[in-house]
Protein backbone atom coordinates (compact mmCIF):
# COMPACT_ATOMS: atom_id res chain seq x y z
CA UNK A 1 0.00 0.00 0.00
CA UNK A 2 1.64 3.53 -0.92
CA UNK A 3 2.38 5.37 1.99
CA UNK A 4 3.92 8.95 2.65
CA UNK A 5 7.69 8.68 3.65
CA UNK A 6 9.91 11.30 5.57
CA UNK A 7 13.51 11.12 5.97
CA UNK A 8 15.39 12.36 8.15
CA UNK A 9 13.42 10.50 10.66
CA UNK A 10 15.42 12.14 13.93
CA UNK A 11 17.65 15.40 13.67
CA UNK A 12 19.48 17.43 15.95
CA UNK A 13 20.98 21.30 15.15
CA UNK A 14 22.03 24.05 16.83
CA UNK A 15 20.12 27.18 16.93
CA UNK A 16 20.48 29.48 14.25
CA UNK A 17 21.56 26.85 11.77
CA UNK A 18 19.39 25.93 8.28
CA UNK A 19 17.28 22.59 8.54
CA UNK A 20 15.94 21.09 5.39
CA UNK A 21 12.74 17.72 6.23
CA UNK A 22 11.99 15.91 3.45
CA UNK A 23 8.99 14.20 2.11
CA UNK A 24 8.25 11.94 -0.57
CA UNK A 25 4.32 12.36 -0.54
CA UNK A 26 2.05 9.08 -2.37
CA UNK A 27 2.59 9.27 -6.15
CA UNK A 28 -0.80 9.86 -7.01
CA UNK A 29 -1.52 12.77 -4.74
CA UNK A 30 -2.05 16.49 -5.83
CA UNK A 31 -1.95 18.63 -2.54
CA UNK A 32 0.33 18.22 -0.05
CA UNK A 33 0.75 19.75 3.89
CA UNK A 34 3.11 20.38 6.24
CA UNK A 35 1.64 19.80 9.97
CA UNK A 36 3.81 19.84 13.51
CA UNK A 37 3.24 18.94 17.12
CA UNK A 38 5.17 20.20 20.27
CA UNK A 39 5.65 17.41 22.52
CA UNK A 40 2.48 17.13 24.25
CA UNK A 41 0.60 19.52 22.05
CA UNK A 42 -1.81 19.20 19.67
CA UNK A 43 -0.98 18.73 16.14
CA UNK A 44 -0.79 22.16 14.54
CA UNK A 45 -0.99 22.88 10.38
CA UNK A 46 1.01 24.96 8.73
CA UNK A 47 0.92 25.12 5.25
CA UNK A 48 -0.64 23.44 2.55
CA UNK A 49 0.70 23.22 -1.32
CA UNK A 50 -1.00 22.65 -4.72
CA UNK A 51 0.11 22.92 -8.15
CA UNK A 52 3.39 24.40 -7.55
CA UNK A 53 2.48 27.25 -5.12
CA UNK A 54 1.08 27.46 -1.16
CA UNK A 55 -2.85 27.75 -1.18
CA UNK A 56 -2.81 28.01 2.43
CA UNK A 57 -0.47 28.83 5.71
CA UNK A 58 -0.84 29.55 9.14
CA UNK A 59 0.58 32.37 11.59
CA UNK A 60 3.14 29.61 12.37
CA UNK A 61 4.63 29.70 8.93
CA UNK A 62 6.40 32.81 8.59
CA UNK A 63 9.42 33.97 6.90
CA UNK A 64 11.94 31.79 8.58
CA UNK A 65 9.78 28.88 6.85
CA UNK A 66 9.41 27.89 2.93
CA UNK A 67 7.97 24.87 1.09
CA UNK A 68 9.39 23.47 -2.18
CA UNK A 69 8.86 20.74 -4.63
CA UNK A 70 12.24 20.52 -6.41
CA UNK A 71 11.57 17.40 -8.76
CA UNK A 72 7.95 15.17 -9.05
CA UNK A 73 8.52 13.24 -5.97
CA UNK A 74 9.96 15.26 -2.82
CA UNK A 75 8.24 17.92 -1.06
CA UNK A 76 10.47 19.81 1.80
CA UNK A 77 10.61 22.12 4.15
CA UNK A 78 13.54 24.49 4.95
CA UNK A 79 13.36 26.19 8.28
CA UNK A 80 16.39 28.94 8.10
CA UNK A 81 17.30 30.06 11.39
CA UNK A 82 15.89 27.48 14.11
CA UNK A 83 14.79 28.52 17.14
CA UNK A 84 14.65 26.58 20.26
CA UNK A 85 10.90 26.55 20.21
CA UNK A 86 11.25 24.91 16.97
CA UNK A 87 11.57 21.89 18.50
CA UNK A 88 8.81 19.27 17.26
CA UNK A 89 7.48 16.27 15.37
CA UNK A 90 6.81 17.51 11.88
CA UNK A 91 4.38 15.32 9.99
CA UNK A 92 3.83 15.63 6.12
CA UNK A 93 0.63 14.73 4.52
CA UNK A 94 -0.86 14.18 1.02
CA UNK A 95 -4.31 14.22 -0.20
CA UNK A 96 -5.28 13.38 -3.85
CA UNK A 97 -8.08 15.98 -4.37
CA UNK A 98 -10.01 18.96 -2.25
CA UNK A 99 -13.67 17.58 -3.55
CA UNK A 100 -16.40 17.83 -2.40
CA UNK A 101 -16.71 17.17 1.18
CA UNK A 102 -12.67 16.64 1.74
CA UNK A 103 -10.39 14.20 1.20
CA UNK A 104 -8.37 12.08 3.68
CA UNK A 105 -4.99 13.19 4.48
CA UNK A 106 -2.70 10.64 4.62
CA UNK A 107 0.15 10.95 7.11
CA UNK A 108 4.10 10.28 7.21
CA UNK A 109 6.24 8.86 10.17
CA UNK A 110 7.30 12.47 10.88
CA UNK A 111 10.52 13.76 11.78
CA UNK A 112 11.78 14.80 15.23
CA UNK A 113 13.30 18.09 15.32
CA UNK A 114 15.35 19.32 18.53
CA UNK A 115 17.06 21.92 18.67
CA UNK A 116 19.71 22.71 20.85
CA UNK B 1 -11.45 29.16 13.97
CA UNK B 2 -12.10 25.98 13.85
CA UNK B 3 -11.04 24.05 17.09
CA UNK B 4 -11.27 20.20 17.86
CA UNK B 5 -11.46 19.33 21.11
CA UNK B 6 -11.61 15.80 22.83
CA UNK B 7 -13.43 14.43 25.47
CA UNK B 8 -12.37 13.27 28.02
CA UNK B 9 -8.69 14.05 27.79
CA UNK B 10 -7.65 10.11 29.02
CA UNK B 11 -9.33 6.74 29.15
CA UNK B 12 -9.11 3.73 30.73
CA UNK B 13 -10.80 0.49 30.77
CA UNK B 14 -10.56 -2.98 30.33
CA UNK B 15 -10.25 -5.44 27.83
CA UNK B 16 -13.38 -6.21 25.68
CA UNK B 17 -15.44 -3.16 26.96
CA UNK B 18 -16.23 -0.29 24.26
CA UNK B 19 -14.59 2.97 24.49
CA UNK B 20 -16.31 6.15 23.51
CA UNK B 21 -14.60 9.40 22.66
CA UNK B 22 -16.15 12.61 21.45
CA UNK B 23 -15.05 15.26 19.77
CA UNK B 24 -16.33 19.34 19.10
CA UNK B 25 -15.68 22.03 16.67
CA UNK B 26 -16.35 25.10 16.23
CA UNK B 27 -17.13 26.40 13.28
CA UNK B 28 -18.65 24.63 9.34
CA UNK B 29 -17.09 21.46 8.23
CA UNK B 30 -16.84 19.27 4.65
CA UNK B 31 -15.40 16.37 6.53
CA UNK B 32 -14.01 15.44 10.05
CA UNK B 33 -11.23 12.62 10.20
CA UNK B 34 -10.39 10.72 13.25
CA UNK B 35 -6.28 9.49 13.81
CA UNK B 36 -4.88 7.65 15.73
CA UNK B 37 -1.55 8.04 17.25
CA UNK B 38 0.82 5.78 19.32
CA UNK B 39 3.22 7.08 22.02
CA UNK B 40 5.92 9.08 19.69
CA UNK B 41 5.10 7.91 16.06
CA UNK B 42 3.18 8.88 12.96
CA UNK B 43 -0.85 9.77 12.60
CA UNK B 44 -2.79 6.95 11.20
CA UNK B 45 -6.02 7.78 9.54
CA UNK B 46 -8.73 5.79 10.77
CA UNK B 47 -11.98 6.90 9.57
CA UNK B 48 -13.28 10.19 7.62
CA UNK B 49 -17.24 11.39 8.18
CA UNK B 50 -18.71 13.69 5.63
CA UNK B 51 -20.81 16.65 7.01
CA UNK B 52 -23.87 15.18 5.11
CA UNK B 53 -23.62 12.12 6.61
CA UNK B 54 -24.61 10.90 10.43
CA UNK B 55 -22.82 7.77 11.10
CA UNK B 56 -20.33 5.70 9.59
CA UNK B 57 -19.08 2.25 10.21
CA UNK B 58 -15.52 0.80 9.83
CA UNK B 59 -14.28 -2.45 11.35
CA UNK B 60 -14.89 -2.19 15.25
CA UNK B 61 -14.65 1.97 14.98
CA UNK B 62 -18.64 3.48 14.89
CA UNK B 63 -18.20 7.51 13.88
CA UNK B 64 -21.31 9.88 14.36
CA UNK B 65 -20.99 13.12 13.40
CA UNK B 66 -24.07 15.78 14.37
CA UNK B 67 -23.26 19.43 12.73
CA UNK B 68 -26.15 20.75 14.41
CA UNK B 69 -24.46 20.38 17.58
CA UNK B 70 -20.55 20.60 15.86
CA UNK B 71 -19.91 17.09 17.25
CA UNK B 72 -18.53 13.96 16.79
CA UNK B 73 -17.94 10.94 18.31
CA UNK B 74 -15.81 7.48 18.25
CA UNK B 75 -16.71 4.30 19.95
CA UNK B 76 -14.33 1.46 19.67
CA UNK B 77 -16.11 -1.71 20.01
CA UNK B 78 -14.61 -5.12 22.06
CA UNK B 79 -11.64 -3.28 22.81
CA UNK B 80 -7.78 -4.67 22.46
CA UNK B 81 -4.71 -4.33 24.49
CA UNK B 82 -3.46 -3.11 20.62
CA UNK B 83 -5.68 -0.27 20.85
CA UNK B 84 -4.24 1.79 23.43
CA UNK B 85 -3.24 4.84 22.02
CA UNK B 86 -3.79 8.72 21.59
CA UNK B 87 -6.82 9.22 18.96
CA UNK B 88 -7.32 12.84 17.92
CA UNK B 89 -10.29 14.13 15.69
CA UNK B 90 -9.56 16.47 13.02
CA UNK B 91 -12.20 18.90 11.00
CA UNK B 92 -11.74 19.97 7.61
CA UNK B 93 -13.16 23.01 6.15
CA UNK B 94 -11.42 24.13 2.70
CA UNK B 95 -7.85 22.96 3.28
CA UNK B 96 -5.97 21.94 6.30
CA UNK B 97 -6.98 19.90 9.03
CA UNK B 98 -8.10 21.45 12.90
CA UNK B 99 -6.76 18.70 15.07
CA UNK B 100 -8.31 18.45 18.64
CA UNK B 101 -5.67 18.18 21.62
CA UNK B 102 -6.89 14.55 22.01
CA UNK B 103 -7.83 11.45 24.07
CA UNK B 104 -5.44 8.85 25.64
CA UNK B 105 -6.94 5.25 25.37
CA UNK B 106 -5.20 3.05 27.54
CA UNK B 107 -6.50 -1.00 27.48
CA UNK B 108 -5.89 -2.67 30.33
CA UNK B 109 -5.44 -6.66 29.78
Amino acid sequence: EPEVTQTPSHQVTQMGQEVILRCVPISNHLYFYWYRQILGQKVEFLVSFYNNEISEKSEIFDDQFSVERPDGSNFTLKIRSTKLEDSAMYFCASSTTLGQGGETQYFGPGTRLLVL
Amino acid sequence: SQQGEEDPQALSIQEGENATMNCSYKTSINNLQWYRQNSGRGLVHLILIRSNEREKHSGRLRVTLDTSKKSSSLLITASRAADTASYFCASQGAQKLVFGQGTRLTINP
